[in-house]
């Protein structure tokens, strides 16, 4: 079973500021089936990037993904006061869906 | 637009089973989607529990699979969620998904119902 750990478990940062996420997987896995959620309190989750790198119908070009093997990334160039939230990076292997753990992004 | 309604009671005895339904509005539930449970216990993260498929086809978080069962209704286009035995530990915000196909080998949950609590207590 793949083990999805992301890191830090928390940010506090500053609106306009560069942040970068980190989620590794315990081996390698395919990228096709990694992707990012944001979350914000009492909401569900909301799809920001697919396949490790596309971003989802009606995200900000702020956010992007990248990566391979066991090591993806997801950046916000600039951060909005909406995007002070809970993300968490996700993938499937072998027909199994894994979450990451979450890293919380705060003011 | 698509959306995703979960229902079901918000309060479960111990040891009793858990029934929740999600209805699916703006797709048809026989369209090439897996459809999803995942969960959330207060204050923790994201547990997904399984999903199944139109055509029948299920898989299950092997740490839930003695316990849980997925199901389609094509004729309410929804689908269903029972989980039995369950223990204090179940109490969470369960969320119902779509699985949807962006492109060869390539899935993601796009579309998400806005949760439900549920509580196991006596």
């Amino acid at each position: 079973e793949i083990v999805l750990t992301q890191s830090p478990g928390t940010l506090s940062l500053s609106p306009g500021e560069r942040v970068t996420l980190s989620c590794r997987a315990s081996q390698s896995v395919a990228s096709s089936y990694l992707a990012w959620y944001q979350q914000k309190p009492d909401q569900a989750p909301r799809l920001l990037i697919y396949g490790a790198s596309s971003r989802a119908t009606g995200i900000p070009d702020r956010f992007s993904g990248s990566g391979s093997g066991t090591d993806f990334t997801l950046t916000i160039s600039r951060l909005e006061p909406e995007d002070f939230a809970v993300y968490y990076c996700h993938h499937c292997d072998s027909s199994l869906w894994t979450f990451g753990q979450g890293t919380k992004v705060e003011i | 637009q698509v959306q995703l309604q979960e229902s079901g009671p918000g309060l479960v005895r111990p040891s009793g089973t858990l029934s929740l339904t999600c209805a699916v509005f703006g797709d048809s539930i026989t369209s090439n989607n897996w459809w999803n449970w995942v969960r959330q216990p207060p204050g923790k993260g994201l547990e997904w529990i399984g999903e199944t498929h139109h055509r029948g086809n299920t898989n299950y978080n092997p740490s839930l699979k003695s316990r849980v069962s997925i199901s389609v209704d094509k004729s309410k286009n929804q689908f269903s969620l029972r989980l039995s035995s369950v223990t204090a530990a179940d109490t969470a915000v369960y969320f119902c998904a779509r699985d949807h196909q962006y492109g060869e080998s390539t899935w993601a949950f796009d579309i998400w119902g806005q949760g439900t609590m549920v509580t196991v207590s006596s």
